[in-house]
């Protein structure tokens, strides 16, 4: 399944299947992102970052994409699990990666369904 | 791994009052710290950014006298809202950046419900 954060907020996906969430950045000077897995009533947990000198980055069944040309990123989640079932959020930043303020998109509710 | 805490996880208070949040990094330092505010089904929107040593700078719209923000130490901020009234309730989050990775990495803390009656 495939869904763009800004304009579709909800994407469900079987579980096992894979998923991509998409997020459309805005500042073309940023230098750094990042993505947040946020549960329910709990704090942005850290999923993975990419600096903009890369285009694709991996971790553990997750993948991060970066088309700076047109401003987009996009998480991909292989072979999802009940767990994954979480609103996703994009982040910017600037060159000072972590330690300075990031930016937020408006976030994708992911539903893996069993 | 980094972890960041916050107490209380969740406050009620009259409205009027004053309320307190503390944000700590547990096993590592953090020279700055900073504090979102989410209300509910929205994103995090960054309020101000703690500095150690130094005043917190404020983003534009946010009320410094409102948002008292003092960082006593290099693991512990506390975020102060003063008179609080029903539209202060939200969902408070602080972060801390941690090095030594592939690069430095904010990570959050759990959060603290904030609700004025």
């Amino acid at each position: 399944g495939e869904s763009v954060g800004l304009h579709l907020p909800t994407l469900s996906v079987q579980e096992g299947d894979n998923s991509i969430i998409n997020c459309a950045y805005s500042n073309s000077a940023s230098d750094y992102f990042i993505w947040y897995k946020q549960e329910s009533g709990k704090g942005p947990q850290f999923i993975i970052d990419i600096r903009s000198n890369m285009d694709k980055r991996q971790g553990q069944r997750v993948t991060v994409l970066l088309n700076k040309t047109v401003k987009h990123l996009s998480l991909q989640i292989a072979a999802t699990q009940p767990g994954d079932s979480a609103v996703y959020f994009c982040a910017e930043g600037g060159s000072n990666f972590g330690n300075e303020k990031l930016t937020f998109g408006t976030g994708t509710r992911l539903t893996i369904i069993p | 791994g980094a972890v960041v805490s916050q107490h209380p996880s969740r406050v009620i208070c009259k409205s009027g009052t004053s309320v307190k949040i503390e944000c700590r990094s547990l096993d590592f330092q953090a020279t700055t710290m900073f504090w979102y505010r989410q209300f509910p089904k929205q994103s995090l929107m960054l309020m101000a950014t703690s500095n150690e040593g130094s005043k917190a700078t404020y983003e534009q719209g946010v009320e410094k006298d409102k948002f008292l923000i003092n960082h006593a130490s290099l693991t512990l901020s506390t975020l102060t809202v003063t008179s609080a009234h029903p539209e202060d309730s939200s969902f408070y989050i602080c972060s801390a950046p941690v090095g030594g990775g592939f690069t430095d990495t904010q990570y959050f803390g759990p959060g603290t419900r904030l609700t004025v009656l």
